[in-house]
């Protein structure tokens, strides 16, 4: 079955730091790849896509995410973060599909923490 | 761009009596709609995905009479929770996607259930 593993449960980085989080896939055939953001008590907000054109995706908010297929890694990263951007931040897949509908499938999310 | 509007944000219900949340896609035809629940500090986990004018079709575990799906235009779905208890308590959350939903889906902001 698809998955998707985010590494890192919980990162902390300083205020102007490079933001690095991993996430990794398990197919063999690329999927779609996305990765979002959620504040605390609200929905989810889309950071960026991969959808099999660019393997380097820009996004908003400075965050950007290359497709490494060699890797099957989708990983997400800003040159320097800010302290709005503690959040928490969801990887997601929709796997190639034979039939059904398109489903996202979540990794368990990564807790973004940014200090002075 | 896509908006999708989610209600109510929070509500608190005695335990044994039923709870509607509304999900609205604003701008655009949702043709599928996605429910998922969402435990503190968690991921979300998917509940059901429905389409237009179909029954929903759930996920292993989650209680098709406990959790009623209706899809019934393509700018409305809900979701009622049936003799609500405890234990049902969570954050539920709603998201859309048009024609093409490879491409992404927006989701609401979530409803914070209470049930006491």
């Amino acid at each position: 079955a698809q998955s998707v593993t985010q590494l890192g449960s919980h990162v902390s980085v300083s205020e102007g730091a490079l933001v690095l989080l991993r996430c990794n896939y398990s197919s063999s055939v690329p999927p779609y790849l996305f990765w979002y953001v959620q504040y605390p008590n609200q929905g989810l907000q889309l950071l960026l896509k991969y959808t099999s054109a660019a393997t380097l995706v820009k996004g908003i908010n400075g965050f950007e995410a290359e497709f490494k297929k060699s890797e099957t890694s989708f990983h997400l990263t800003k040159p320097s973060a800010h302290m709005s951007d503690a959040a928490e931040y969801f990887c997601a897949v929709i796997p190639p599909i034979s039939g059904g509908y398109n489903k996202l499938i979540f990794g368990a999310g990564t807790r973004l923490a940014v200090h002075p | 761009g896509a908006v999708v509007s989610q209600h109510p944000s929070r509500v608190i219900c005695k335990s044994g009596t039923s709870v509607k949340i509304e999900c609205r896609s604003l701008d655009f035809q949702a043709t599928t709609m996605f429910w998922y629940r969402q435990f503190p500090k968690q991921s979300l986990m998917l509940m059901a995905t429905s389409n237009e004018g179909s029954k929903a079709t759930y996920e292993q575990g989650v209680e098709k009479d406990k959790f009623l799906i209706n899809h019934a235009s393509l700018t409305l779905s809900t979701l009622t929770v049936t003799s609500a208890h405890p234990e049902d308590s969570s954050f539920y959350i709603c998201s859309a996607s048009g024609w093409g939903g490879i491409y992404g889906y927006t989701f609401g902001s979530g409803t914070r259930l209470t049930v006491v």
